[in-house]
């Protein structure tokens, strides 16, 4: 069964530090998100991707924030200049037509100390 | 503001018995909601889609149900196994292409013996 990939599992980084989550959706999906989930409390949304640029974007997703899709298959996240609060599990999904349902990753886990 | 709540907030039953998780959302426009699984540290999985015109989902033993004009769903769980320990999470998605998931706080279910 097709399944969404994440890596790394856990990422551990110093604060100030850029990281880069990797993801590689189902391939023939046309839809793709990030989420973030801190520890005890919901996911929330940060960005979607469609037709290769950003379609939404939440208040979380500022500056800092940046979304690639450099080969039609990796689909990353980074984080310029990391800060303790971006702690949180970072879930990558994908969907392909509307009305379908999106295929989560199992999680980034990123600590930042 | 588009809100997705849930109840109750944590719940503990015995195996074998039913219970239902209730879903209520101010999501404007509504284009279809999802239940998802979530095990502790793990990505959501998803148990139903349904869209506007649809009134209940079935998948195994669990059956969700959708009134979009009072904006309510539930997720009924029938004769519960100890795996199905986790979190249920009621998303609702909004916007002309169904494009971003508003995710519930979840409701946080544990089978016991």
């Amino acid at each position: 069964e097709p399944e969404v990939t994440q890596t790394p599992s856990h990422q551990v980084t110093q604060m100030g530090q850029e990281v880069i989550l990797r993801c590689v959706p189902i391939s023939n999906h046309l839809y793709f998100y990030w989420y973030r989930q801190i520890l005890g409390q919901k996911v929330e949304f940060l960005v979607s991707f469609y037709n290769n640029e950003i379609s939404e974007k939440s208040e979380i997703f500022d500056d800092q924030f940046s979304v690639e899709r450099p080969d039609g298959s990796n689909f990353t996240l980074k984080i310029r200049s990391t800060k303790l609060e971006d702690s949180a599990m970072y879930f990558c999904a994908s969907r392909g037509q509307r009305n379908t349902e999106a295929f989560f990753g199992q999680g980034t886990r990123l600590t930042v100390v | 503001k588009n809100q997705v709540e849930q109840s109750p907030q944590s719940l503990i039953i015995l195996e074998g018995k039913n219970c239902t998780l209730q879903c209520n959302y101010t999501v404007s426009p509504f284009s279809n909601l999802r239940w998802y699984k979530q095990d502790t540290g793990r990505g959501p999985v998803s148990l139903t889609i349904m869209t506007f015109s649809e009134n209940t989902k079935s998948n195994g033993r669990y059956t969700a149900t959708l009134d979009a004009d009072t904006k309510q769903s539930s997720l009924h769980i029938t004769a519960s196994q100890l795996s199905d320990s986790a979190s249920y999470i009621c998303v609702v998605s909004f916007g002309g292409g169904g494009n971003k998931l508003t995710f519930g706080t979840g409701t946080q279910l544990k089978v016991e013996l």
